[in-house]
């Protein structure tokens, strides 16, 4: 078992391009979800799906931010126009989250919007 | 879910025990205590859980105090590697208690 995957491992980008973050759950898990960890805020999450479908997506920041899940093993989180103040750790996490199910996280990717 | 309190650091000699507490005083019913911890650069990675009982497994024990207002999670035998943000949360059980909230946790330093 590969774990979740996420890619890229490190991405810097100049502020106003378009970032796509990817993540391969694990097989056979049913719920994906998206954090974002700064110095100032720890680990937030930004958005919950279960069944490729998004439950909640209260912590997205704003319209800037979107994600998709196209099918059971792949999602992308999208942040079109970046800013620096979407500078951040993101992680993707999977579970199969039937009650007390663990969540196995990805090792995230270091954005730098400059 | 409810709000847990923890040490922001703490320093636990290697090769010593390593106690980790966690108040949780609005615990309700069915809610567990999980823990994680995340070394440096890494994501976070489940440790134990659970509901009233004490439970151990490889990594780690959960001690939970009768009335399940506070926890304690034991490292037996620190190492360096085992220096780490240490989390204690609460979380529900079902499809509808999805969250993980984390809080700033425990610092922990395994010193040599």
């Amino acid at each position: 078992d590969a774990g979740v995957i996420q890619s890229p491992r490190h991405e810097v980008t100049e502020m106003g391009q378009e970032v796509t973050l990817r993540c391969k759950p694990i097989s056979g898990h049913n719920s994906l979800f998206w954090y974002r960890q700064t110095m100032m805020r720890g680990l937030e999450l930004l958005i919950y799906f279960n069944n490729n479908v998004p439950i909640d997506d209260s912590g997205m920041p704003e319209d800037r931010f979107s994600a998709k899940m196209p099918n059971a093993s792949f999602s992308t989180l999208k942040i079109q126009p970046s800013e620096p103040r979407d500078s951040a750790v993101y992680f993707c996490a999977s579970s199969l989250l039937r009650g007390t199910e663990k969540l196995f996280f990805g090792s995230g990717t270091q954005l730098s919007v400059l | 879910d409810a709000k847990t309190t923890q040490p922001p650091s703490m320093d636990c000699a290697e090769g010593r025990a390593a106690n980790l507490p966690c108040n949780h005083s609005t615990i309700s019913g069915n809610e567990y205590v999980y823990w994680y911890r995340q070394i440096h650069s890494q994501g976070p990675q489940y440790i134990i859980h659970g509901l009233k009982n004490n439970e151990t497994n490889e990594m780690a024990s959960l001690i939970i105090t009768e009335d399940r207002k506070s926890s304690t999670l034991i490292l037996p035998h620190a190492t360096l590697r085992d220096t780490a943000v240490y989390y204690c949360i609460v979380r529900g059980s079902g499809a509808g208690s999805y969250q993980l909230t984390f809080g700033k946790g425990t610092k922990l330093s395994v010193i040599p």
